[in-house]
């Protein structure tokens, strides 16, 4: 199977605008979360999409957004940035099941590497 | 929320050496712990989990054991080498509904491996 795919790879873009970035997962993988990753942070959850619904999310600002397609393909828009927001944004996929003891493993795209100038 | 400690920040050690990572988190009810492994400008991969119901296990020169009374859990790899070299990252997940599918992480450990 092909693996996460993200896209685009690099984006500068400068204050104030606004970006979108898109996530494949996984074939049959339903659920999509996403991360934002940078040297002083490390590894933060902003939210996770399951069925088109996002399920979760995580303590960033309403600038961060997503969503999901009915292919469980997602994007993530960031509105308008700040230089704060210059990080590598992954996506991780995942078969997501329920019930007790339910937890799929969570595989991870290339990321995505903003930088706001 | 649940809060994932790491430590050390970095390790090296000589090749054929062992390295040794821990982690400790703070929600019993966490019950899923991946490492994952990240080369400089790559994807973080996933290495090895282990779930609450198993105290350890092994993955040929890599092992993770998981101390659910202490909140603990460690990565353990024998004959190390230099392309072991990498940052990996701990990490815990809560079954719980609403929580399901967040993965929280430590901070990372910089791993360099001497030839």
């Amino acid at each position: 199977k092909a693996g996460v795919t993200q896209t685009p790879r690099y984006l500068i873009k400068t204050r104030g605008q606004q970006v979108t970035l898109s996530c494949s997962p996984i074939s049959g993988h339903r659920s999509v979360s996403w991360y934002q990753q940078t040297p002083g942070q490390g590894l933060q959850f902003l939210f996770e999409y399951f069925s088109e619904t996002q399920r979760n999310k995580g303590n960033f600002p309403g600038r961060f957004s997503g969503r999901q397609f009915s292919n469980s393909r997602s994007e993530m828009n960031v509105s308008t940035l700040e230089l704060g927001d210059s990080a590598l944004y992954l996506c991780a996929s995942s078969f997501r099941s329920f019930g007790a003891g339910a937890q799929e493993t969570q595989y991870f795209g290339p990321g995505t590497r903003l930088l706001v100038l | 929320g649940e809060n994932v400690e790491q430590h050390p920040s970095t390790l090296s050690v000589q090749e054929g050496d062992s390295a040794v990572i821990k982690c400790t988190y703070s929600d019993s009810a966490s019950n899923y712990f991946p490492w994952y492994k990240q080369e400089l400008g790559k994807r973080p991969q996933l290495i090895i989990d282990i779930r609450s119901n198993v105290g350890e296990k092994k993955d040929q020169r890599i092992a993770v054991t998981l101390n659910k009374t202490a909140k603990h859990f460690s990565l353990h790899i024998t004959e190390t080498q230099p392309e072991d070299s990498a940052v990996y990252f701990c990490a815990a997940s809560i079954n719980r509904g609403s929580t399901l599918g967040r993965l929280y992480f430590g901070r990372g450990t910089q791993l360099t491996v001497w030839p």
